[in-house]
């Protein structure tokens, strides 16, 4: 079956550590998104991007990072500079073909311990 | 840049009831896709209805219907006999069409809590 794939679930990191996030597709889909969601916040645009080895900030980028070497890999790094961590993380992945539809991940909880 | 605003972040309804939650944006675009997606306790997001701005047909999906007012930039969804399984929250989002090539945010407002009531 065709879908979006984020692991793990949840994730323990340590106060100074950098932690990736996983996030695989097999829709064949162009464009990725990775969204930040905090309780009241709605979801926060972290990066995005449309092709490989190509990608651009969102709305807030600051102390994480992403690399997009296969169209359907778009990994994220919490980085230590991130400074408020603790959050559930949703990949999601759209074409330019199909009404533009976004397909999400099932999410990963990241909490810093 | 655009904007999506819901605003409001909790509502509650009664089951077979029917309930409208509200949702406007902001854009100097013509065309764009409106979408509305339910996250339930599961936390894992699902595509309710999407309408795009150039048809001026409201979309519906069985029970879930919008009402598009492009001019007043508004897009609010209507649920109608509304059962225990909508309880979720629901988030509008907003999104210039993607060319090839292209690439375009997807633009998400704070989401309505909506909880349907035996």
């Amino acid at each position: 079956d065709g879908g979006i794939t984020q692991s793990p679930k949840y994730l323990f990191r340590k106060e100074g550590q950098n932690v990736t996030l996983s996030c695989e597709q097999n829709l064949n889909h162009d464009a990725m998104y990775w969204y930040r969601q905090d309780p009241g916040q709605g979801l926060r645009l972290i990066y995005y991007s449309q092709i490989v080895n190509d990608f651009q900030k969102g709305d807030i980028a600051e102390g994480y990072s992403v690399s997009r070497e296969k169209k359907e890999s778009f990994p994220l790094t919490v980085t230590s500079a991130q400074k408020n961590p603790t959050a559930f993380y949703l990949c999601a992945s759209t074409s330019y073909t199909g009404g533009n539809e976004a397909f999400f991940g099932q999410g990963t909880r990241l909490t810093v311990v | 840049a655009q904007t999506v605003t819901q605003s409001q972040p909790e509502m509650s309804v009664q089951e077979a009831e029917t309930v409208t939650l509200s949702c406007t944006y902001d854009t100097s675009e013509s065309n764009y896709y409106l979408f509305w997606y339910k996250q339930p306790p599961s936390r894992q997001m699902i595509l309710v209805i999407r309408q795009e701005a150039y048809k001026q047909q409201n979309a519906t999906e069985n029970r879930f219907s919008v009402n598009f007012q492009k001019a007043a930039k508004s897009f609010s969804l209507k649920i109608s006999d509304s059962q225990l399984g909508d309880t979720a929250m629901y988030f509008c989002a907003f999104m210039k069409p993607i060319t090839q090539g292209g690439s375009e945010k997807l633009v998400f407002g704070k989401g309505t809590k909506l909880t349907v009531n035996p």
